[in-house]
C-alpha cells in the first residue's frame, strides 16, 4: 500500500493567516493526488485535483502544489469558513489511501 | 449534478453482516467506478472497495476476505456487504464516484453521499 503521511495533524490559526499542509507519499504517485475539506457531520469535499488544479467553485485562496512524493495545500488567507479538517488522497495505485488529516482550529 | 444516498441498517450486533446500498440519481452508472469508503475515529478515512457497471470489483486487501460490492444497473444502485462485523467496523460509511474509467481516475472521488452511521453493539 502507498502510505500518505500528512502533517501537521492539527494547527491553530487566525483569520487571515497563511496555512500550509503537507502530504508525503511513500512512493512516487505522479500528480494523482486530491485535497479534500471535511466539516463535522458532512462528507469530504474535493478542493484540488491532479495535485494542483482547483475544483470548480472553490475559492482561489486554496492552492495545491507538488508531484512525485511531496505535496502541499496552501490556504493563502484563512477565512472563517475554512476551519475544518483537510485530507489528501492518492489515487495512483490500489488501494486508494488517505492521509490522516489535518484539523485547522481557531487560535 | 450526480447525487448519491446511502441507506441500510445502522445498528448491528457483532458477527452480523453489514449491508448498505447507495442510490445514484441523475445519470447512469456507466463509465465510472463507484466506491465505498468508511471513516472511524481510530482509522480515519479508509477506502473499502469499488465496482463498475460491468460488475468488475476491487477491494482493499485488509477487508477483501469479508467484503462484497455488487451493482444493480436497473435500479441505478450499488451495494456493500461486510461479513462478521466487529466493533472495529463501526463508523460512518460513504459511497462515492470516481472521476472516470482510467486507473488513476477511479479513486479521484468527485461526488460523495452524505454518509450513514453504522454502530456495532451487542
Amino acid at each position: 500500500d502507498i502510505q500518505m503521511t500528512q502533517s501537521p495533524s492539527s494547527l491553530s490559526a487566525s483569520v487571515g493567516d497563511r496555512v500550509t499542509i503537507t502530504c508525503r507519499a511513500s512512493q512516487a504517485i505522479g500528480n494523482d493526488l486530491g485535497w479534500y475539506q471535511q466539516k463535522p457531520g458532512k462528507a469530504p469535499k474535493r478542493l484540488i485535483y491532479a495535485a494542483s488544479t482547483l475544483q470548480s467553485g472553490v475559492p482561489s485562496r486554496f492552492r495545491g502544489s507538488g508531484s512525485g512524493t511531496e505535496f502541499t495545500l496552501t490556504i493563502s488567507s484563512l477565512q472563517p469558513e475554512d476551519f475544518a479538517t483537510y485530507y489528501c488522497l492518492q489515487h495512483n495505485n490500489y488501494p486508494w489511501t488517505f492521509g490522516q488529516g489535518t484539523k485547522v482550529e481557531v487560535k | 449534478q450526480v447525487q448519491l444516498q446511502e441507506r441500510g441498517a445502522g445498528l448491528l450486533k457483532p458477527s452480523e453482516t453489514l449491508s448498505l446500498t447507495c442510490d445514484v440519481s441523475v445519470g447512469s452508472l456507466s463509465g465510472y467506478y463507484w466506491s465505498w469508503i468508511r471513516q472511524s475515529p481510530g482509522k480515519g478515512l479508509q477506502w473499502i472497495g469499488e465496482i463498475n457497471h460491468y460488475g468488475a470489483t476491487k477491494y482493499t486487501p485488509s477487508l477483501e476476505s469479508r467484503v462484497t460490492v455488487s451493482v444493480d444497473t436497473s435500479k441505478n444502485q450499488f451495494s456493500l456487504h461486510l461479513k462478521s462485523v466487529t466493533a472495529a467496523d463501526a463508523g460512518v460509511y460513504f459511497c462515492a464516484r470516481g472521476a472516470g474509467p482510467l486507473l488513476n481516475q477511479r479513486g479521484a472521488f468527485t461526488f460523495w453521499g452524505p454518509g450513514t452511521l453504522v454502530t456495532i453493539s451487542s
